[in-house]
This record gives C-alpha cells, sequence and structure tokens, in this order.
C-alpha cells in the first residue's frame, strides 16, 4: 500500500531556532517528493521537489534531502521566522499508470514559531 | 491573478440543502484535481479531470458528490443534501500532464 509518515505530528520551536521534519513513505515506483507549506486557511504551495537522482536542494532556508534507499527525506528550516509557523504535507508522486493523481500525501507536521 | 481560483472562498451551509463549488485553474492546465481536506490530515483525492474527461473517482465520491468540467476549463464540485460529515475544505489543483500541481486557496464548508 502506498503510504506516506510524517514525524512529528506537531512541533513548538523559538523564533531564530533551526528544525527538521521527517517523511517515511513507501510509494513505488517512486517519481518524485515534494514539500508543500500550507497556511491556516489557505492551500498548500510547493517549497522544493526532490527526484531520485537528487540528495539535496534548497531553497533560500529550507533544504529538503531525499535518501531513496531508505525511502526517507527531511525538511530543514533554518534559523526560523514567525511567518514560517504552517503545516508542512510530504508528497510523494508515483510513476504514472498506477492511478489518477499518483499522488499520495502525508498528513503534515504542523509547526509552530514562538517569539 | 493567474493562479489557480477557487469561489467561494467560505460557505456555511444546513444540513440537507445542496452546495455548489467552483473551480478556475491556471488556463494552460489540463489536468485539474479535487480534494478534500479536514482538520489536522492532509488533502484526500476526490476526483480528476484531464481536459473534459472525469477520468477517475475515489470512493470517497458518494453518490450524493458530482463534478464536471464541461469544457475542460472551469470545473464544479456540487454536494447534495450535505451532511455534517462533509465538512471539510475543498481543494482544487491543477497541472499540466504531470508536471507540479497547483492549488487554489480552497472553499472552506462548514454544515451545520
Amino acid at each position: 500500500k502506498n503510504q506516506v509518515e510524517q514525524s512529528p505530528q506537531s512541533l513548538i520551536i523559538l523564533e531564530g531556532k533551526n528544525c527538521t521534519l521527517q517523511c517515511n513513505y513507501t510509494v513505488s515506483p517512486f517519481s518524485n517528493l515534494r514539500w508543500y507549506k500550507q497556511d491556516t486557511g489557505r492551500g498548500p504551495v510547493s517549497l522544493t521537489i526532490m527526484t531520485f537522482s537528487e540528495n539535496t536542494k534548497s531553497n533560500g532556508r529550507y533544504t529538503a534531502t531525499l535518501d531513496a534507499d531508505t525511502k526517507q527525506s527531511s525538511l530543514h528550516i533554518t534559523a526560523s521566522q514567525l511567518s514560517d509557523s504552517a503545516s508542512y504535507i510530504c508528497v510523494v508522486r508515483r510513476e504514472s499508470g498506477g492511478g489518477a493523481d499518483g499522488l499520495t500525501f502525508g498528513k503534515g507536521t504542523h509547526l509552530i514559531i514562538q517569539p | 491573478d493567474t493562479g489557480v481560483s477557487q469561489d467561494p472562498r467560505h460557505k456555511i451551509t444546513k444540513r440537507g440543502q445542496n452546495v455548489t463549488f467552483r473551480c478556475d485553474p491556471i488556463s494552460e492546465h489540463n489536468r485539474l484535481y479535487w480534494y478534500r481536506q479536514t482538520l489536522g490530515q492532509g488533502p484526500e483525492f476526490l476526483t480528476y479531470f484531464q481536459n473534459e474527461a472525469q477520468l477517475e473517482k475515489s470512493r470517497l465520491l458518494s453518490d450524493r458528490f458530482s463534478a464536471e468540467r464541461p469544457k475542460g476549463s472551469f470545473s464544479t464540485l456540487e454536494i447534495q443534501r450535505t451532511e455534517q460529515g462533509d465538512s471539510a475544505m475543498y481543494l482544487c489543483a491543477s497541472s499540466y500532464k504531470d508536471t507540479e500541481a497547483f492549488f487554489g486557496q480552497g472553499t472552506r464548508l462548514t454544515v451545520v
């Protein structure tokens, strides 16, 4: 069964601190993995995409890693800001042919940045 | 604004009433997706269109739900005889083939 598990479920850190969010998946065959940021009451917005051959990719203060062998990804946030408070959703796409949207969503990590 | 647009943003309705939501995708995108998201959960797939053809429906989409995309552009999602369990955020996304799916802001439905 194709699944995406995220941890922790929620996280509270102080402004300026770093944090790392985890994503483990069983989706196969793997196509790509995206991290989305979803502000409360809004739709998800893509932060980064990881393909099979990529190990790490940065987008400003966000750095995503992918270990395709262990089927794990992480999202590291550096020097957190209050505006980073949001849900972060890991989404894995499988290769075409297995169903319509091919996307499996994690439940997200709810991150709260405290001043 | 050239992003995915959803209307309305919020809808409060009485149980048993029908509601209809609209989604306008990014203009060159041929794929359109509907998802439902409840509090603390990730989006759950409901249905998907490629151009005007509805290619797949999740079993979450009961007989009370119907979606259309008549001209391969905008789409509507109708819920008949709403129930309290239908309260959720309904997200629409669009993409060009298998490229990145862009999400709309969602329609938050509250059934009272």
